[in-house]
Parts: C-alpha cells; sequence; structure tokens
C-alpha cells in the first residue's frame, strides 16, 4: 500500500497562478484533511471531507476550494494564487471514528513558494 | 472550541536524558490526545496517543501522561537519543457534525546534544 501521496512535491507559483494539489489514499479511509504548515504555527486546517461528495472548511480556507468527487481523492485548489499562501500543504486521512479518535496518517507533503 | 497550547517551543537535552513536553487543551469533552513526531522535511507521524480512560501510556522510552482535570497531558521520552532529534506536535480533537477535527500544538524543537 502506498498510503497517502501527494503531487506535486514542490511548486512555484507567481502571484495570480492558479494550482491544484492531489492528494491520494488507498486505505479507504472515510476523512481526509489539508492543512497548511507555517514555521512557528503547527498544523493549521484548511479544509477537511468526511465521505465522498463532502467538504467544510477549516481553520483557514479564506483563498482555497477543495473537491472529494472520489473517495481516495481530495483535491485543493488555488484559484489565484498569493504570496501568503507559500508554505508547506499536508493531506491527512482517517478512519470513521466517530468520537473515538484516530490516526491521522499524513502525506509527504507539498512545498509552494508563491512569488 | 478547543484551543491548545504547547511548551516549551525549543528543548535542548543531553543524550541520555530525559525529555518532557506539555500540552493543555480547552474543551473538556476532549477525549483523544495524539503525539506526532516531525524529522526535518518529514511528514508527520502518530507517536503514541492516549485516551481519556486512562492516565498514563507507555511505549517502551515514550510515555504520555493525562490530567483530565486540569486539563493538560504530557509527553515523556526517557534515555533519549539523536535519533530523538525532531519537532513533536500535540493534539486534542473537536467535534463537529460527527467529524472529529484535530486542533495541533504549535510544536517543540527538541534537540539531542551528544
Amino acid at each position: 500500500n502506498a498510503g497517502v501521496t501527494q503531487t506535486p512535491k514542490f511548486r512555484v507559483l507567481k502571484t495570480g497562478q492558479s494550482m491544484t494539489l492531489l492528494c491520494a489514499q488507498d486505505m479507504n479511509h472515510e476523512y481526509m484533511y489539508w492543512y497548511r504548515q507555517d514555521p512557528g504555527m503547527g498544523l493549521r486546517l484548511i479544509h477537511y471531507s468526511v465521505g465522498e461528495g463532502t467538504t467544510a472548511k477549516g481553520e483557514v480556507p479564506d483563498g482555497y476550494n477543495v473537491s472529494r468527487l472520489k473517495k481516495q481523492n481530495f483535491l485543493l485548489g488555488l484559484e489565484s494564487a498569493a504570496p501568503s499562501q507559500t508554505s508547506v500543504y499536508f493531506c491527512a486521512s482517517s478512519p470513521l471514528s466517530g468520537r473515538a479518535g484516530n490516526e491521522q496518517f499524513f502525506g509527504p507533503g507539498t512545498r509552494l513558494t508563491v512569488l | 472550541g478547543e484551543n491548545v497550547e504547547q511548551h516549551p517551543s525549543t528543548l535542548s537535552v543531553q543524550e541520555g536524558d530525559s525529555a518532557v513536553i506539555k500540552c493543555t487543551y480547552s474543551d473538556s469533552a476532549s477525549n483523544y490526545f495524539p503525539w506526532y513526531k516531525q524529522e526535518l522535511g518529514k511528514r508527520p507521524q502518530l507517536i503514541i496517543d492516549i485516551r481519556s480512560n486512562v492516565g498514563e501510556k507507555k511505549d517502551q522510552r515514550i510515555a504520555v501522561t493525562l490530567n483530565k482535570t486540569a486539563k493538560h497531558f504530557s509527553l515523556h521520552i526517557t534515555e533519549t537519543q539523536p535519533e530523538d532529534s525532531a519537532v513533536y506536535f500535540c493534539a486534542a480533537p473537536i467535534y463537529l457534525q460527527g467529524a472529529q477535527k484535530l486542533v495541533f500544538g504549535q510544536g517543540t524543537r527538541l534537540t539531542i546534544n551528544p
């Protein structure tokens, strides 16, 4: 099993350009998440999904959109990139867990620079 | 909503000594507390977690303790080794519409000095 994979690994954009980050998981997990990681600020949740066809906003959703058309894929879109979106983006997935809590499995990350 | 505070932000210890990282949370309904380790340039990975029906959990050199009354939990690493050098994150859950979301602490950069 590949676990959680992300493409691309690195990307440099100019201000105003758009791009889509792809996350894929082969563990049949219900939940998927997109985080951004900035120095000294830990991991902040951008958007998440509790199942195919559903998405919801996290802590820092502005400037991003997401889609989950297939259970195994979770796409993060930047319609008009800004320098403030320079960050490392992590995707994660977890099984359906209700209130019991469950491990989140992270992808390798995408390092995005917006000039 | 949940607020997670993590201290210290940096920690340097001599190889073989112990390291302790502490986190506090605000939501008394939280019942699952994981710790993630992130090595330089790598993804975060779960190293240990604890649920609120126990006060302590151990896994070899790593232990986590939970005080639900005070709403804090701690990571203890004994007999530290160079490979323990990494950034460590605690987290606590919030639940919205049946979905679990994790709120992460700001991270602790642990350096093990030989």
